[in-house]
């Protein structure tokens, strides 16, 4: 079964650090662009950030301004984001997704992330 | 950047068709796809490449795109079908991925 599993996520004060770490499964990982996409509490869907098979291609949401990286190890089977000066604004549910052609046709359960003091 | 926009909200009663519209500069030379989000759950594709259905989505959805307006048609609408839905491109010129605003249909 494909599966991905996001995990990681938790209470942090503004301006704390978090890293969220996605465990794939039951495909070939390292042949599929992943993504992180997140949604803030009773908002829509926002695309953060994207990271290519050989991390060759990286990519990320302007409003992140440099504050968020993405990173993968394909021999773990894993992609991660790690957070930096997080601010209330990035409170969410972040899910891990697969990327097939330029859709995105898996998604992970999601993990929250909260952003208060 | 790019806006993907989406009506609010669209109720219907059961057994009719909805249609939810996304606009976007030009949309038609772009590839859209649709995500279907119920409350508490993470978004599903339920159409992919304008009109492509992923296995295991019914023959219901369907999807269209022209001009500056995609749409996704649901026909024969259940309560089931109650949830958010998006539509989302894909940016050549930033390679960005950008997600519409959102629609929630209600089904009465």
């Amino acid at each position: 079964e494909v599966q991905l599993v996001e995990s990681g996520g938790g209470l942090v004060k503004p301006g704390g650090s978090l890293r969220l770490s996605c465990a794939a499964s039951g495909f070939s990982f390292n042949s599929y662009t992943m993504i992180w996409v997140r949604q803030a509490p009773g908002k829509g869907l926002e695309w953060v950030s994207s990271i290519s098979t050989t991390s060759s291609y990286i990519y990320y949401a302007d409003s992140l301004r440099g504050r968020f990286t993405v990173s993968r190890d394909n021999a773990k089977n894993s992609l991660y984001l790690q957070m930096n000066s997080l601010r209330a604004e990035d409170t969410g549910v972040y899910y891990c997704v697969r990327r097939l052609r330029v859709h995105m046709d898996v998604w992970g359960q999601g993990t929250t992330v909260t952003v208060s003091s | 950047s790019y806006v993907l926009t989406q009506p609010p909200s669209v109720s219907v009663a059961p057994g009719q068709t909805a249609t939810i519209t996304c606009g976007g500069n030009n949309i038609g030379s772009s590839n859209v796809h649709w995500y279907q989000q119920k409350p508490g759950q993470a978004p599903v594709l339920v159409v992919y490449d304008d009109s492509d259905r992923p296995s295991g989505i019914p023959e219901r959805f369907s999807g269209s795109n022209s001009g500056n307006t995609a749409a996704l048609t649901i026909s024969r609408v259940e309560a089931g079908d109650e949830a958010d839905y998006y539509c989302q491109i894909w940016d050549l010129s930033s390679d960005h991925y950008v997600f519409g605003t959102g629609t929630k249909v209600t089904v009465l």
